[in-house]
């Protein structure tokens, strides 16, 4: 069974910019969630998406946005990047929602902004 | 909210024993899980306890204390694959899963 996927794996944009990132989880899961990794801050949660529908939203501001489709992939989208959302993204997917089941971590996108 | 502490490094030798504590709060929690990352690698899933005590899964171990709101993870036998970030991650109503900042562990020869 392949396992979860992300594209692009890195990425270097401009302040000011914004970015899509999409993930692909692992055939059956339903359910994909979404952390921003840097360095001191651990695995920061960012949404989570369930059967196309948004279940949990982290402490993020409003220009971290999400969607899931009806195959499950999901996309995150950051709009006007700052310099501090350079970090490394995360998803995961799960068979049920995140808090009751193990998740299935992806590589990775690594997001550099300049 | 949520929160977690664990200690932020350990370091070892090959062959003993490490034990990460994990101190919660976390209102509705239901659940504590353990996942492993090394250097420039994705979260790997170890363990999750539901209930008080002890779980074991060949050379780590995790326990639980809902009464403390404490767990641990057990590492025996250390070898060297084993440096890594591991993190605990409790489950909470709402089936939201909060992480901790992780801990770096460093195994010497």
């Amino acid at each position: 069974k392949a396992g979860v996927t992300q594209t692009p794996r890195y990425l270097i944009k401009t302040r000011g910019q914004q970015v899509t990132l999409s993930c692909s989880p692992i055939s059956g899961h339903r359910s994909v969630s979404w952390y921003q990794q840097t360095p001191g801050q651990g695995l920061q949660f960012l949404f989570e998406y369930f059967s196309e529908t948004q279940r949990n939203k982290g402490n993020f501001p409003g220009r971290f946005s999400g969607r899931q489709f009806s195959n499950s992939r999901s996309e995150m989208n950051v709009s006007t990047l700052e310099l501090g959302d350079s970090a490394l993204y995360l998803c995961a997917s799960s068979l049920g929602l995140a808090g009751a089941h193990e998740q299935y971590f992806g590589p990775g996108t690594r997001l550099t902004v300049t | 909210g949520q929160s977690l502490e664990q200690p932020s490094e350990v370091t070892a030798v090959e062959g003993a024993i490490v034990q990460i504590n994990c101190t919660y709060q976390t209102s509705g929690f239901y659940g504590l899980s353990w996942y492993q990352q090394h250097d420039g690698g994705a979260p790997t899933f170890l363990s999750y306890n539901a209930l008080d005590g002890l779980e074991e899964t060949g050379r780590f171990s995790s326990f639980l204390s809902r009464s403390d709101s404490y767990g641990y993870l057990l590492l025996q036998e250390l070898q060297m694959k084993d440096s890594a970030s591991y993190f605990c991650a409790a489950s909470a109503a709402g089936n939201k899963l909060t992480f901790g900042g992780g801990t770096r562990v460093l195994v010497k020869p």
